[in-house]
């Protein structure tokens, strides 16, 4: 079953503003992941973000982390039409579960040049 | 190009056949794990190895699908007797074994259609 539950499950914005996409989990996590899909195509790894960390950046990507709402939410600034794509955050519960990941449903964002 | 490299990418198959996917993972890489994702949906997990030990099963997996990796290298994932509802596409990913956890590397996907 989906731990991981994305809001919006659709965006759609212009090139040049920001995207903020929102996931929410249920059970306790080692690391929370977000993965970016193109139409059809495999998942890239975007960020990782710790349990003991509550925000992460990379380029930009934005990350915060809240395990006490269990949420994370990813911040994509001065977007571009490149960025269309689906966004799945995943959530790794450590070495118990062997640390698959359990996805989220996804967020379908759409830059519209 | 993440290294984890997936064939066929595409599979069409009368339903009733058996299919085999393969994965090759990044060389070094422990872990390889094989996902389900269906249209809209985010990946399900099915099965993982730790090197050559298959580790855990979903329940998603029925007695139809075996999945192996011998010698900790490549995997195959076998479904007997397709039925429609096996249609979807299948993600291998593979990653280092870390308390911390790491990121995991995922392939391309093979399509599978089952008509």
């Amino acid at each position: 079953s989906q731990q991981g539950e994305e809001d919006p499950q659709a965006l759609s914005i212009q090139e040049g503003e920001n995207a903020t996409m929102n996931c929410s989990y249920k059970t306790s996590i080692n690391n929370l992941q977000w993965y970016r899909q193109n139409s059809g195509r495999g998942l890239v790894h975007l960020i990782l973000i710790r349990s003991n960390e509550r925000e992460k950046h990379s380029g930009r990507l934005r990350v915060t982390l809240d395990t006490s709402k269990k949420s994370s939410s990813l911040l994509i600034t001065a977007s571009r039409a490149a960025d269309t794509a689906s966004y799945f955050c995943a959530t790794d519960a450590g070495e118990t579960s062997g640390s698959r990941l359990t996805f989220g449903e996804g967020t379908q964002l759409t830059v519209n040049p | 190009d993440t290294g984890v490299s997936q064939n066929p990418r595409h599979k069409i198959t009368k339903r009733g056949q058996n299919v085999t996917f393969r994965c090759d993972p990044i060389s070094e890489h422990n872990r390889l794990y094989w996902y389900r994702q269906t249209l809209g949906q985010g990946p399900e997990f099915l099965t993982y190895f730790q090197n050559e030990a298959q580790l855990e099963k979903s329940r998603l997996l029925s007695d139809r699908f075996s999945a192996e990796r011998p010698k900790g290298s490549f995997s195959t994932l076998e479904i007997q007797r397709t039925e429609q509802g096996d249609s979807a596409m299948y993600l291998c990913a593979s990653s280092l074994r870390g308390e911390r956890g790491t990121e995991a590397f995922f392939g391309q996907g093979t399509r599978l259609t089952v008509v």
